[in-house]
């Protein structure tokens, strides 16, 4: 069966410079969620797109943006990074119709920021 | 959404059950039970939910308590494959791009041979 795919797999960046993240979902989900898990640290939600539209917002920075396109698949921007947004970025997406449908995660993007 | 209290850590020997327990004396009538699980490193796993009834599937059972304060999810026979971090969600599913899961501190189980 077909999973969430997320790319690149891993990220090497410098400091202040900016990265992009893509996030293509499980076909005919229509939700898609960012999480954020630094090192050590359990998942934090960064932000949700439902139809292409942001749906719900958690402790994303300014300096990252995303958007959901026409065929679902997400990016997230990243700019001015830093040494501490070095992590590991997980998508996730649910389909449509049922209210308490499960989550299905990707194997994650590890940015690290030097 | 209610909060929960899972053990820091726990281990289990091969080919024995695994019972993990979760808390969550504040959770409100409409809440679920979610397990998920994240094996080093990667995404999150779903593993099974619940509103109030036991509920089993290929991977586990859940079992939640009549007054629906605590549950336990049981891995019948643990491989070295389930350790794994495990978090019990409790939340208020809604559709249209509101069904967010909030992590907090899960469990560790270490499964050894």
């Amino acid at each position: 069966a077909a999973g969430v795919i997320q790319s690149p797999r891993h990220l090497i960046k410098e400091k202040r410079e900016t990265a992009t993240l893509k996030c293509y979902p499980i076909p005919r989900h229509d939700t898609v969620y960012w999480y954020q898990q630094g090192p050590g640290q359990d998942p934090q939600f960064l932000i949700s797109f439902y139809e292409k539209m942001q749906s719900d917002k958690g402790s994303i920075p300014d300096r990252f943006s995303a958007q959901q396109f026409s065929d679902y698949h997400s990016e997230l921007n990243m700019s001015s990074l830093e040494l501490g947004d070095s992590a590991l970025y997980f998508c996730a997406s649910s389909p449509p119709g049922q209210s308490n449908e499960k989550l299905f995660f990707g194997s994650g993007t590890q940015l690290s920021v030097l | 959404d209610a909060k929960t209290t899972q053990p820091t850590s726990m281990d289990c020997a091969e080919g024995r059950a695994a019972n993990l327990p979760c808390n969550h004396s504040t959770i409100s009538g409409n809440e679920y039970v979610y397990w998920y699980r994240q094996i080093h490193s990667q995404g999150p796993q779903y593993i099974i939910h619940g509103l109030k009834n036991n509920e089993t599937n290929e991977m586990a059972s859940l079992i939640i308590t009549e007054d629906r304060k605590s549950s336990t999810l049981i891995l019948p026979h643990a491989t070295l494959r389930d350790t794994a971090v495990y978090y019990c969600i409790v939340r208020v599913p809604f559709s249209g791009g509101y069904n967010k899961l909030i992590f907090g501190a899960g469990t560790r189980l270490a499964v050894h041979p």
